[in-house]
């Protein structure tokens, strides 16, 4: 079993502050996809990284895939009240099985 | 277009009930997924249904169950429910099983155990 750690488990920022959240594992990723989940809603797939070294941009969001391929972090820029949220992380190897960490729980505060 | 659809959404049971929740997954979808996300943890896999099959089972009890209609809609059971059943039951649906395919997750039925 893949062991799968997020931090930190909690942040609070203020708006137009940058933030870094992390994605460890025990093992090599196949692939690693990162999730953002609002209250009442269920996660929704913001970027799948594959190669090592991988960077990859959507807007203010950075996502870093480790040269090694175990762990991944994903940096936010000028962050915004819409970015609060749930951050998580999930290798994923098809079959529709995803082995989500515990996530970083995000606030950001106007 | 209509995503992942799930009833109900909030439901309450007493210990030792069972319980029935639903998905229809989008349009053309194959594969659908179960979750349950227990409060400040991400969401655990229970079971990856294809083509009306089960492919794939996470480390649950056999207390839960599930199966997928030629519609590709599904159904998951769980019997004698305990209290540490109480959490948010996500289902997820692709169009396939590669990993090529995104996954779409319904908002969740929020199930209550007392």
């Amino acid at each position: 079993t893949q062991l799968l750690e997020q931090s930190p488990q909690f942040l609070s920022i203020q708006e137009g502050e940058n933030l870094t959240v992390y994605c460890n594992s025990s093992s090599v990723f196949s692939s690693l996809q990162w999730y953002r989940q609002e209250p009442g809603e269920g996660p929704v797939l913001l970027v799948t990284v594959v190669t090592g070294g991988e960077v990859k941009k959507l807007k203010r969001l950075t996502f870093q895939f480790g040269d090694a391929r175990k762990d991944s972090s994903l940096h936010i820029t000028a962050a915004q009240p819409g970015d609060t949220g749930l951050y998580l992380c999930a290798p994923y190897g098809g079959w529709g099985k995803l082995q989500f960490g515990a996530g970083t729980q995000v606030v950001v505060t106007p | 277009d209509a995503g992942v659809t799930q009833s109900p959404t909030h439901l309450i049971k007493t210990r030792g009930q069972q319980v029935t929740l639903r998905c229809s997954p989008i349009s053309g979808h194959k594969s659908v997924s179960w979750y349950q996300q227990v409060l400040g943890q991400g969401p655990q896999f229970i079971f990856q249904y294809y083509e009306k099959e089960e492919r794939g089972r996470g480390n649950f009890p056999d207390r839960f169950s599930a199966r997928q209609f030629p519609n590709y809609s599904s159904e998951l059971n769980v019997n004698a429910l305990l209290l540490g059943d109480s959490a948010l039951y996500l289902c997820a649906s692709s169009l396939g099983t590669s990993t090529g395919n995104t996954i779409y997750f319904g908002e969740g039925s929020w199930l209550t155990v007392v």
